[in-house]
């Protein structure tokens, strides 16, 4: 069965870097987009950033465009996200979340699969 | 951007029907997905494509999508129905995700 899971969590200073990993298991990794997707405490969902299956198309949203960066790992079926320049908004669980099935090879933006995230907190 | 309203919370009695709407301009050009968020739990994905279930998703979830308003039906609510749902769409316009604020369904 589809897995996800998140890794990299932590505590960090405003300024700090973090970065995250998503373990993706029980489907062909390499065919399929992937998302993160995060909320801060009691907040609804933020979209974050994906990833083309191939890696060849990222998009971002502007709440962190120029200070994250997703990739992927093919050979070892993970997804990352690289946090720089770390704020406190940016404080949230962040989920790793898969493009659905029917979407192999294409890019669908909509999420068929979540891990269970990982929580981020910038405070100094 | 483009935006997505949602109202913040919906009250319905068990055995009754409950209509979650998503707001957006011209939002029938787009298609709308909507996820259950139940306490502690990440999300899961109920309806897509407008009006589209997942396999595992009971019938008792549907969706339509009209004019600037998509909704979510939940018929016979149950208890276990108690969640936030959040709408969502793909703005290729803008190459963005976007997600509703995300509606409280209580069951009374």
């Amino acid at each position: 069965q589809v897995q996800l899971v998140e890794s990299g969590g932590g505590v960090v200073q405003p300024g700090g870097s973090l970065r995250l990993s998503c373990a993706a298991s029980g489907f062909t990794f390499s065919t399929y987009a992937m998302h993160w997707v995060r909320q801060a405490p009691g907040k609804g969902l933020e979209w974050v950033a994906s990833i083309q299956y191939d890696g060849s198309n990222k998009y971002y949203a502007d709440s962190v465009k120029g200070r994250f960066t997703i990739s992927r790992d093919t050979s070892k079926n993970t997804l990352h996200l690289q946090m720089n320049s770390l704020r406190a908004e940016d404080t949230a669980l962040y989920y790793c979340a898969k493009d659905p099935v029917g979407c192999s090879g294409d890019t669908c933006f909509f999420f068929d699969f979540w891990g269970q995230g990982t929580l981020v907190t910038v405070s100094s | 951007s483009y935006g997505l309203t949602q109202s913040p919370s919906v009250s319905v009695a068990p055995g009754q029907t409950a209509r979650i709407t998503c707001g957006g301009n011209n939002i029938r050009s787009k298609s709308v997905h909507w996820y259950q968020q139940k306490p502690g739990q990440a999300p899961v994905l109920v309806v897509y494509d407008d009006s589209d279930r997942p396999s595992g998703i009971p019938e008792r979830f549907s969706g339509s999508n009209s004019g600037n308003t998509a909704t979510l039906t939940i018929s016979r609510v149950e208890a276990g129905d108690e969640a936030d749902y959040y709408c969502q769409v793909w703005d290729s316009s803008s190459v963005y995700v976007v997600f509703g604020g995300g509606t409280k369904l209580t069951v009374l």
